[in-house]
């Protein structure tokens, strides 16, 4: 069946350098993604999204970037800090019209960053 | 700003308890989501509603209930608690398509 999914569980950075965490979906008709943050014993938190009419959209320190022609999406967040230790998730939104019933998660990629 | 508040943090069951795990929201949103979060994977959707009255069935509806009688409030029932159903579980909700998630509750059925 068609799903979410992260290519690494676990992404070890330096401090300072600049993570890229990667997604892969198959749904082509999906039309919205997210990119989730979930530190230890909380809830995910949003991050960025983008809409499937946009390739690339920034926010600060992260970037969201997405390649529909080989159904990739990636975050990256500049000058990594401890504090972005935590398990990011991507999902997409499988049908339009409201509300969050058709997002679909993906496993998570657990990023941690050494000092 | 209080968002989305689950009730409670953590919780031990025996086999065949049940339970009701509370969720309030103050941001006025329509919709609302309870997912389940099992080690080493992303989150599934249990029930979800899209107003006060109105409910229906996510991915995993199984060995659970819910009722929205207000905007605010989405419990979520489990009537007889089996170890299957040990998992995190988060309450959202949204105005469109970004979810808010409360803290979560780790559940445990021995």
């Amino acid at each position: 069946g068609e799903s979410v999914g992260l290519h690494l569980p676990t992404l070890s950075v330096q401090e300072g350098d600049n993570s890229i965490i990667n997604c892969a979906y198959s749904n082509s008709a999906s039309d919205y993604f997210i990119w989730y943050k979930q530190e230890s014993g909380k809830g995910p938190q949003f991050i960025i999204d983008i809409r499937s009419n946009m390739d690339k959209r920034q926010g600060q320190r992260v970037t969201v970037l997405l390649n529909k022609t080989v159904k990739h999406l990636s975050l990256q967040i500049a000058a990594t800090q401890p504090g972005d230790s935590a398990v990011y998730f991507c999902a997409e939104n499988r049908h339009s019209g409201g509300g969050a019933d058709g997002l679909t998660f993906g496993k998570g990629t657990h990023l941690i960053i050494q000092p | 700003n209080a968002g989305v508040t689950q009730t409670p943090k953590f919780r031990i069951l025996k086999i065949g308890q049940s339970m009701t795990l509370q969720c309030t929201q103050d941001m006025n949103h329509n919709y609302m989501y309870w997912y389940r979060q099992d080690p080493g994977m992303g989150l599934k959707l249990i029930y979800y509603s899209v107003g006060a009255g109105i409910t229906d069935k996510g991915e995993v509806p199984n060995g659970y209930n819910v009722s929205r009688s207000t905007t605010e409030d989405f419990p979520l029932r489990l009537e007889l608690a089996a170890p299957s159903q040990t998992s995190v579980y988060f309450c959202a909700s949204s105005g469109e398509e970004k979810l808010f998630f409360g803290s979560g509750t780790q559940l445990s059925v021995l």
